[in-house]
Order: structure tokens, then sequence, then C-alpha cells
């Protein structure tokens, strides 16, 4: 088993430019989730998907839209890039057996915004 | 919301056991804790999740006071593969996770 997948893993974008991070798994976990880490700093959830057709925002959603397409795959996009969403972007997931939150991530994309 | 707070960093020897506490004052009734570790340049991997009282798994152990408004991560004798950030993180997956708090974690320096 892969676990969690993510692509690409590197990615420069000039301002204003979109893109979209992609996110697979091959558990069979109900939930997804998007993280982005600054350096330094702890991680930040920008969306979230409890079940397949399902999405909520996190703490951070602003600038970013994102799309459970099936069970396995789970996209983030960025419409118009801006520098402040220069970040280290992780996908995980997890199943919720007993309410905890077990995650599994994926290796992270990291993006810099110019 | 159940933000918690924890030291920024601690240092250890080789072969010692390892205690980093978390606080946690404001957790709900269904919450658990869940502790990760994180490498340079990895995603965060899960290490224990308990409720209360005591979990304990082969990579480590995790005491939760009754209270529960803190709980301490234990590493028995780390070894320098055990230099990491270690993220306590608390909630209910069962009722949404937007309230979802890693804070900024414990950067372990483990000293040969």
């Amino acid at each position: 088993n892969a676990g969690v997948t993510q692509t690409p893993k590197f990615q420069v974008l000039k301002t204003g430019q979109s893109m979209t991070l992609q996110c697979a798994q091959d558990m069979n976990h109900n939930s997804m989730y998007w993280y982005r880490q600054d350096p330094g700093m702890g991680l930040r959830l920008i969306y979230y998907s409890a079940s397949e057709g399902t999405t909520d925002k996190g703490e951070v959603p602003n600038g970013y839209n994102v799309s459970r397409l099936n069970k396995r795959e789970f996209s983030l996009r960025l419409e118009s890039a801006a520098p402040s969403q220069t970040s280290v972007y992780f996908c995980a997931s997890s199943e919720a057996l007993q309410g905890g939150y077990e995650q599994y991530f994926g290796p992270g994309t990291r993006l810099t915004v110019t | 919301l159940a933000k918690t707070t924890q030291p920024i960093s601690m240092d250890s020897y080789e072969g010692q056991e390892v205690n980093i506490t978390c606080s946690h004052n404001n957790i709900a009734t269904n919450d658990y804790i869940t502790w990760y570790q994180q490498f340079p340049s990895q995603g965060p991997r899960f290490i224990i999740q308990g409720y209360k009282t005591k979990v304990t798994n082969e990579v480590a152990s995790l005491f939760i006071p009754a209270d529960r408004k803190s709980s301490t991560l234990s590493l028995p004798r780390v070894s320098l593969s055990d230099t990491a950030v270690y993220y306590c993180l608390v909630g209910d997956s069962l009722t949404g996770a937007n309230n979802l708090f890693f804070g900024t974690g414990t950067r372990l320096t483990v000293i040969p």
C-alpha cells in the first residue's frame, strides 16, 4: 500500500497563477484533510472532508477551494496564488473508529509563490 | 476550542527516558488526545492516542490524569533517531474537525 500520496512534490508559482494540489489515499478512509505548515510552525487545517461528498472549512480556508472527487481523492485548489500562500501543504486521511484523530499524512508539497 | 500548550523545546541524552507534557485545559468530554512525531521534510506520523489513564504501545506511553487537563508522552530510552518535533492534538473526530489544532509542538533534541 502506498498510503497517502501527493503531487506535485515541489511547485513554484507567480502571484496570481492558479494550481491544484492532488492527494490520494489507498486505505479506504472516509475522512481526508488539507493542512499547511509555515516554517517553524505547527500545522493549520485548511479544509477537511469527513466523508465522500462533504467538505468543511478549517482554521485557514481563505484563498483555497477543495474537491472530494471520490473516496480516494481530495484536491486543493489555489485560484489566485499569493506570496502568503508559500508553505508546505500536507494531505492526511483517517478513519474515525473511536473519535480520535489517528491520521496518516502524505509527504507534502512544497509551494513557493513569488 | 481545545487548544494545547507544550514546551517549545527539550534536550535529552541518549538512553534516557523523556517525558513531554501537553496542557489542554479546555478539553471536551468526548475529546481524545493524540500525539504525533514529525521529522524534517516529512509529514507527521501517528505515535499514540488515548482518552484516559494510561496507554502503552511499542514505541511510547501516554499518561492522562483523571481531570484530563494535561497529558504526558513518555519515550523510553531515546536514541538519536528520536530527534524530532512532537505534537499533541486534542479533538473528537465524530463531531467534526473544524476546531482541529496542532499547535507548535515540542522540538526534542537527543544528544549523544
